[in-house]
């Protein structure tokens, strides 16, 4: 069966600071990869899509950057953080073609202080 | 953007009630997908109804679609204390290349 790890679970970061969150998938090959940020009692906003290695869409300007390094590994990353990065981020995954559910991980909970 | 908007924002009943949820969107979809999430957790897809159909069951779970109204809902039978959670609509829009678009949530809490 697939199962995604995502790491860490949660991160407190001081503004300036780099950051790195990862995602990896098993069971599956191909995969579309997701990072998702949600804020407190919000919907979720899509920030990178990803349908193969070195291939990076990136939804929203902002400061963050996504790479996928590995066919399921999927990485997070800013060289500077703001206070405004500090939310929920959330990877996901999908199976390629139409009519593919998202499998999500557990998410990291980023506060930046 | 959010493609979606769940309705009402936050929903209590009693166990054994049924719970009914509603999400409008705006453009042509592919198909529109229900997940379930609980605090601090992960999302958790629950059932996906494609363009062309209008209903469709999941165990206690019944959704609708009404495309010429842009609209779905979504309702939760007998309702039980393990059903507390937020339920989010998302939508795959056509051309969107299954990038999906989520909207803000309802917020259920059910009462023992």
């Amino acid at each position: 069966s697939q199962t995604i790890h995502q790491w860490p679970a949660t991160l407190v970061q001081p503004v300036g600071s780099p950051l790195s969150l990862e995602c990896t998938v098993e069971g599956t090959s191909n995969p579309n990869l997701y990072w998702y940020r949600q804020a407190a009692g919000r919907g979720l906003q899509l920030l990178f899509y990803s349908v193969g290695i070195g291939q990076i869409s990136s939804e929203v300007p902002q400061n963050l950057s996504a790479s996928r390094p590995q066919d399921r590994q999927f990485i997070l990353s800013s060289k500077k953080l703001l206070l405004s990065d500090s939310g929920f981020y959330l990877c996901a995954w999908s199976e390629r073609g139409g009519d593919s559910p998202l499998h999500f991980g557990n998410g990291t909970r980023l506060t930046v202080t | 953007s959010q493609q979606g908007e769940e309705d009402p924002q936050a929903l209590s009943i009693q166990e054994g009630e049924n719970a009914t949820m509603n999400c409008s969107y705006k453009t042509s979809i592919n198909n529109l997908q229900w997940y379930r999430q609980n605090s601090g957790r992960g999302l958790v897809h629950l059932i996906l109804i494609r363009s062309n159909e209008r209903e469709k069951h999941s165990g206690r779970l019944r959704v609708t679609l009404d495309t010429s109204k842009k609209s779905s809902s979504l309702l939760i039978t007998a309702s039980r204390a393990a059903d507390t959670a937020s339920y989010f609509c998302a939508t795959d829009a056509v051309n969107s290349w299954g990038k999906l678009q989520f909207g803000a949530g309802t917020q259920v809490v059910v009462t023992p």
